[in-house]
């Protein structure tokens, strides 16, 4: 079955501090990855995508994350946290054909503590 | 980069009534959209897909007479909850695909619109 597990519900982290949201993911394509970002209320931003090539992919707003594919994930990254970066964050997966939605993961809540 | 926008950002009605919210793709024409519904403190569900000019595919459980999606041209969608519940209060997010040749099926996600049924 394809899914995408997102094994933190919530992470706190002091501002200053480095960040890792863990992704996996079960897909039988070969996948595109995808992070958002969502500030309550608010629509998806787009923070960063993977559909081939270099395994790691630099974002907006200073994230970056890496493709493993032996490991089946897509675990997001940044070197130090901002206190603007609380926030829910998306982790999800999607086909290259067209017409498929994408999947979506729970969600992981970054909490930023000063 | 690619703009979808929706339309309204909120809405407040009564039990009983119907309100139809709109996605636009504002500088692309997007063969797909696609419905989520979110639920507070809760990831994005997929309710139905959206080809222009056809029938809306709806995902296991979601009554597509109570949730009415047309896709009559290139660059707009809209969905319409009938006779709406206080049940039906959620976020609803529609998202578009960028039907380009290279896009790599792409989606770009509306604001959200905000329904809350009395």
């Amino acid at each position: 079955a394809q899914s995408v597990t997102q094994p933190d519900i919530h992470i706190t982290v002091s501002e200053g501090a480095s960040l890792e949201l863990r992704c996996n993911y079960s897909y039988g394509a070969t996948p595109y990855l995808f992070w958002y970002v969502q500030s309550p209320g608010q629509g998806l931003q787009l923070l960063l995508k993977y559909f081939s090539g270099d395994t790691l992919v630099q974002g907006i707003k200073g994230f970056e994350a890496e493709f493993k594919r032996s490991q089946s994930s897509f675990n997001l990254r940044k070197p130090s946290v901002h206190w603007s970066d609380a926030a829910e964050y998306f982790c999800a997966v999607g086909a290259s054909q067209a017409g498929t939605a994408l999947i979506f993961g729970k969600g992981t809540t970054l909490s930023v503590s000063s | 980069g690619a703009v979808v926008s929706q339309h309204p950002s909120r809405v407040i009605c009564k039990s009983g009534t119907s309100v139809k919210i709109e996605c636009r793709s504002l500088d692309f024409q997007a063969t797909t959209m696609f419905w989520y519904r979110q639920f507070p403190k809760q990831s994005l569900m997929l309710m139905a897909t959206s080809n222009e000019g056809s029938k809306a595919t709806y995902e296991q459980g979601v009554e597509k007479d109570k949730f009415l999606i047309n896709h009559a041209s290139l660059t707009l969608s809209t969905l319409t909850v009938t006779s709406a519940h206080p049940e039906d209060s959620s976020f609803y997010i529609c998202s578009a695909r960028d039907g380009r040749v290279g896009s790599y099926n792409e989606q770009f996600f509306g604001p959200g619109t905000r329904l809350t049924v009395l």
